[in-house]
Parts: structure tokens; sequence; C-alpha cells
């Protein structure tokens, strides 16, 4: 059963930088055909889809959020992170960290969420 | 990238079959079989239900399904249960660098 962890500061200052790591476990984000995945819901709100990262670094986002976001990943420490620049407070929302299955595009597991809350 | 369209809400008894409808456009979902539905209680990660359109995972229960018709998706939920309260998402590939969720439904047991 594979598991995601995410971990980051639960508050960020508005005009910071947002940064989260998801640490996978009983799986590999070298995994062949797999989308390692960010998503948010601000409260109350449904789920917006942030970017995926490929185990190769190859990355793909969201238009509205382009600009502000970067993905990474540490094959050796088998995690990706998520990098959200120039926050305010639209930005306050639960980050999960999900499995993409390349070929199905399902997501099928999913971290439990942190809440990042953006304010001075 | 505009969002799905869901109902904002749907409500049934106990017993009875409702359907969530999620309607996106030729580019995503009337293009590729690749719609995914997610139940989400309050406070919890969503889980996902559907996959491929109409696939169950294993351990899903087999009064959940779905379909898909053009640009609209749908999952029915059949014998309604109270632990089927939840919100609802629809989920679709778009693209090599596009996805997009839909809005959500909260669908509510009676």
């Amino acid at each position: 059963q594979v598991r995601l962890q995410e971990s980051g500061p639960g508050l960020v200052s508005p005009s910071e930088t947002l940064s989260l790591t998801c640490t996978v476990s009983s799986g590999s984000v070298i995994g062949d055909n797999y989308y390692w995945t960010w998503i948010r819901q601000s409260p109350g709100k449904g789920l917006e889809w942030i970017g995926c990262i490929y185990y190769n670094g190859g990355t793909n986002f969201n238009p509205s959020l382009k600009s502000r976001v970067t993905m990474s990943v540490d094959t050796s420490k088998n995690q990706f992170s998520l990098t959200l620049t120039s926050v305010t407070a639209a930005d306050t929302a639960m980050y999960f960290c999900a499995r993409e299955a390349g070929s199905t595009a399902e997501l099928d597991y999913w971290g439990q969420g942190t809440l990042v809350t953006v304010s001075s | 990238q505009s969002a799905l369209t869901q109902p904002a809400s749907v409500s049934g008894s106990p017993g009875q079959s409702i359907t969530i409808s999620c309607t996106g456009t030729s580019s995503d979902v009337g293009t590729y079989n690749l719609v995914s539905w997610y139940q989400q209680h309050p406070g919890k990660a969503p889980e996902l239900m559907i996959y491929e359109d109409t696939r169950r995972p294993s351990g899903v229960s087999n009064r959940f399904s779905g379909s898909k018709s053009g640009n609209t998706a749908s999952l029915t939920i059949s014998g309604l249960q109270a632990e089927d309260e939840a919100d609802y998402y629809c989920y679709s590939y778009a693209g090599i660098s596009a996805r997009v969720f839909g809005g959500g439904t909260r669908l509510t047991v009676l």
C-alpha cells in the first residue's frame, strides 16, 4: 500500500514562498508510469489541480499558476516537492499530494493533506 | 482550462439511486476515456471511486458505477446509504499537460 505524507510550514507570510514536500513510502517515485501530483482545496471550496512531475523531472502545471509554481523530485529521498512564490491570502488552502497513474490518469493514492495559511 | 460542470448538490433517500453529472468539452471529457470520480468526507482526503469512465477499483462497492455520453460523464450511486453522504468530484485528463476537476457535488442522504 503506497503512502504519501505532506510536510511543510503551516503558516506563510504574504508575498513569501510556500514550500511543501511529499514523502512516498511503500513505493518508489521512480515507478515507470506515475505522475506525482499536487492538488489544493481552499476552505469550503473544490479541488484544484496544481500540477505534476514525472520521476525524470518533467513537469506539467495548471496555466493559472504556472508563473509561480516549481516542482522537483528527489529520488534518493523518495520525495517530491512544490514551491509556490508570491503567495497571497488566496493561496490559503489544504494542499494534497497524490499519485496519478500515467496511462489511466486516476489519482489512486493521496496524502492526508496539510493546511497552509497565508497571513502576516 | 475551465472546471468541469457538476451540480452543486443532489439528495436522495436511503435505498434510492442518484446520478451526478460532470460536463466538460471535446478537449477533455469528450475526447479521452479518462474521467475518474472521488468521494470526499469532511476533513478527509478524497478517495478514488471510479476511473477510466466506468471502471471500479477493487474494494469500492458495486453500488457505485460510472458512465459517459459525449462530453458528459456521470456517477450513479444505487441503494443509497447514510455513509454515502459526502462531496463528489470528477476529474478528467485533458492532454499531456492538463488535468481538470469538476466543481464538486454535495450529496445529502435524507
